[in-house]
């Protein structure tokens, strides 16, 4: 059981490049999401998904797009990167639409774009 | 709309005394609480939470949380620090009656702790 798995863990884009962040989770959650984390601002939502076929809009989705096709799996892509989108990123997942559920973190993908 | 307020950027502590990270919430239902911590280069590990029952929560490496509805404050607190406490502190909060939220948790801007030997 792996968890919650996130590549890559760095990258360096140029800004303009498309590239896309892999998540897994092997703990058959329903509920995948993407968040990014910038200094004094705890994590913000990006996109989620609340089973494979249906992803949503969070708070700040701008620049960024999201598919699920499977249950296991939620990429992100950066279809033209900014250098406003220099970020840490992290992928969550937790198992149903309870609220109380716990959600778990991914290691995080460090992202610089120049 | 839901928020979380962490007043302090930083904590400062000697090991072995009491350690407390602050955190006040504003949520329209039933508050439903997380703790997480980061260390350097790290994902968020899950601490504690509160949903329902007793308003002192006890949660992973010896911190515990104390749930105060009418202060709307959930601050963590551990007796006494370990220089590998060292870390960054989330509090989080989610509307417990809104069902439909999924994973939709507001975080707070986070805590810096270091505990000094």
């Amino acid at each position: 059981n792996a968890g919650v798995t996130q590549t890559p863990k760095f990258q360096v884009l140029k800004t303009g490049q498309s590239m896309t962040l892999q998540c897994a989770q092997d703990m058959n959650h329903e509920y995948m999401s993407w968040y990014r984390q910038d200094p004094g601002m705890g994590l913000r939502l990006i996109h989620y998904s609340v089973g494979a076929g249906i992803t949503d809009q969070g708070e700040v989705p701008n620049g960024y797009n999201v598919s699920r096709s499977t249950t296991e799996d939620f990429p992100l892509r950066l279809l033209s990167a900014a250098p406003s989108q220099t970020s840490v990123y992290f992928c969550a997942s937790t198992y149903r639409a309870n609220s109380g559920n716990t959600i778990y973190f991914g290691e995080g993908s460090w992202l610089t774009v120049v | 709309a839901q928020s979380v307020a962490q007043p302090e950027d930083q904590v400062n502590v000697a090991e072995g005394n009491p350690l407390t990270v602050k955190c006040t919430y504003s949520v329209s239902g039933n508050p439903y609480l997380f703790w997480y911590v980061q260390y350097p280069n790290r994902g968020l590990q899950f601490l504690l939470k509160y949903i329902t029952g007793d308003n002192l929560v006890k949660g992973s490496y010896g911190f515990e949380a104390e749930f105060n509805k009418s202060q709307t404050s959930f601050h963590l607190k551990k007796p006494s620090a370990l220089v590998s406490d060292s870390a960054l502190y989330f509090c989080a909060v989610r509307d417990g009656e809104v069902e439909a939220a999924g994973n939709k948790l507001t975080f707070g801007g986070g805590t810096r702790v270091l505990v000094k030997p």
